[in-house]
């Protein structure tokens, strides 16, 4: 069975820091990833995916298929990244989500 | 822009009523999904359906069952609501891969159950 574990629940940093949110994930077959965010009292929506190889407000991840993760990094945090972050799997059409890591960017 | 609509933002139910949740989407999307959403567990795929009157078990279908009788609207129903079914639940959907990649999925706002 596919599953994906983001081990931080919470994670706090002051602006200007670098933060790394983790995600690790297990399934047999070829991985699709994909990183959603949910800032505050706005909707869930897709920060990122791992096929389009892009940076996003200064997010990236890089999929790592010896040690299955998924990191989402910044080398800079800014205050307005404060948000929920959801690690994602693919499987077949739906999505398999981890539990979610709550940054918060002190000033 | 995708638009995706649900009935309502707060609900509060009593233990055993019959629950309506209501999503509607104006993208002409294949693909509809209801998770509930968690703190610590995440999100959690209850059903999902791919066309109108198809549907499939997600991880956690149990208590619940759906509706998808036009493209565009898919219905979460809780037979008989209990206090475990107290969460967020949200709808989303997608356009079908047309590829081997999977689509973006565009969420709602959600709705906040409380059943006492």
């Amino acid at each position: 069975a596919q599953r994906v574990t983001q081990p931080e629940k919470l994670l706090s940093v002051f602006k200007g820091a670098p933060v790394e949110l983790k995600c690790n994930y297990s399934y047999s077959g070829s991985p699709e990833l994909f990183w959603y965010v949910q800032y505050s009292r706005q909707r869930l929506q897709l920060l990122l995916r791992h096929i389009s190889r892009e940076s996003i407000k200064g997010f990236t991840a890089d999929l790592n298929k010896g040690e299955t993760s998924f990191h989402l990094k910044k080398p800079f945090a800014q205050e307005e990244d404060s948000a929920m972050y959801y690690c994602a799997l693919r499987g077949g059409n739906m999505l398999t989500f981890g539990g979610g890591t709550r940054l918060m960017v002190k000033p | 822009d995708v638009k995706v609509t649900q009935s309502s933002r707060y609900l509060v139910k009593r233990t055993g009523e019959k629950v309506f949740l209501e999503c509607v989407q104006d993208m002409d999307h294949e693909n509809m999904f209801w998770y509930r959403q968690d703190p610590g567990l995440g999100l959690r795929l209850i059903y999902f359906s791919y066309d109108v009157k198809m549907k499939e078990k997600g991880d956690i279908p149990e208590g619940y069952s759906v509706s998808r009788e036009k493209k565009e609207r898919f219905s979460l129903i809780l037979e008989s609501a209990s206090t475990n079914q107290t969460s967020m639940y949200l709808c989303a959907s997608s356009l079908m891969a047309s590829g081997p990649w999977v689509n973006e999925q565009f969420f709602g706002p959600g709705t906040r159950l409380t059943v006492l």
